[in-house]
C-alpha cells in the first residue's frame, strides 16, 4: 500500500519568513494530494490540493508542487503570519483506491511573531 | 449545509465501558471514513465506508472496535469493551466520488478519555 513520509515534523520561523514542508510518497499510481491544516483542537481543514496532472498550485501565500518523476511534492507558505501556526498534513490517494487517503505524519508549524 | 456532524463532542468513560460515536455524513456524499488522532500514532484511518458498504477495515485495531452504516446519513463506531489506550479523539470525514470531488470533509471529532 502507500507510504507517505514527512519533513520536518517541527518547523519554527519567524513571522514574515517562508516555510517549507515536504512529502515523499511511494505509489506511483497515487495521483492527488491534498494538504490540511489543523489548528489546536479543531479539524483537519483543507487548504490546498494538487493532481498529478499539474505542476504547481498556488492560491495566494500557499503553493504546492508536485515531483511526479521523484514522487515527491512539498508546501510552501510565503510572508509567515501567527495564524499560519498549526499542524499540517500532506496526504496522497489513488482515484481506484476510493477516496482513501493515506496521511504523513504532520509538521508542527510555529511562527514566531 | 452543516457539514459533517459528529456526536457526542466529548466522551469520558471508565474502562469496560461501551462506547458508541455517533456521525452524519455531508448529504450526497457516497463516501465515510472513521479516523483516530493521537500524538503518538497521528492520524490514523480505522475504517472506510462506501455507498453504506464498509470496503476496508484494515485499520480497525481489533475486535473490540466495530463500525456500521445502516443507511446513507447515518454511521456509528462501537468500543465494546474499552480500554484507557483507546483514549483518543475520533474523527469522521466524507467526500464524494469522481475527480474533482475527492475533498475528504472532517467532522468536529468525539473527544474520548477511558479511565
Amino acid at each position: 500500500g502507500e507510504n507517505v513520509e514527512q519533513h520536518p515534523s517541527t518547523l519554527s520561523v519567524q513571522e514574515g519568513d517562508s516555510a517549507v514542508i515536504k512529502c515523499t510518497y511511494s505509489d506511483s499510481a497515487s495521483n492527488y494530494f491534498p494538504w490540511y491544516k489543523q489548528e489546536l483542537g479543531k479539524r483537519p481543514q483543507l487548504i490546498i490540493d494538487i493532481r498529478s496532472n499539474v505542476g504547481e498550485k498556488k492560491d495566494q501565500r500557499i503553493a504546492v508542487t508536485l515531483n511526479k518523476t521523484a514522487k515527491h511534492f512539498s508546501l510552501h507558505i510565503t510572508e509567515t503570519q501567527p495564524e499560519d501556526s498549526a499542524v499540517y498534513f500532506c496526504a496522497a490517494s489513488r482515484n481506484n483506491a476510493g477516496n482513501m487517503l493515506t496521511f504523513g505524519g504532520g509538521t508542527r508549524l510555529m511562527v514566531k511573531p | 449545509d452543516a457539514g459533517v456532524i459528529q456526536s457526542p463532542r466529548h466522551e469520558v468513560t471508565e474502562m469496560g465501558q461501551e462506547v458508541t460515536l455517533r456521525c452524519k455524513p455531508i448529504s450526497g456524499h457516497d463516501y465515510l471514513f472513521w479516523y483516530r488522532q493521537t500524538m503518538m500514532r497521528g492520524l490514523e484511518l480505522l475504517i472506510y465506508f462506501n455507498n453504506n458498504v464498509p470496503i476496508d477495515d484494515s485499520g480497525m485495531p481489533e475486535d473490540r472496535f466495530s463500525a456500521k452504516m445502516p443507511n446513507a446519513s447515518f454511521s456509528t463506531l462501537k468500543i465494546q469493551p474499552s480500554e484507557p489506550r483507546d483514549s483518543a479523539v475520533y474523527f469522521c470525514a466524507s467526500s464524494s466520488l469522481g475527480t474533482g470531488q475527492e475533498t475528504q470533509y472532517f467532522g468536529p471529532g468525539t473527544r474520548l478519555l477511558v479511565l
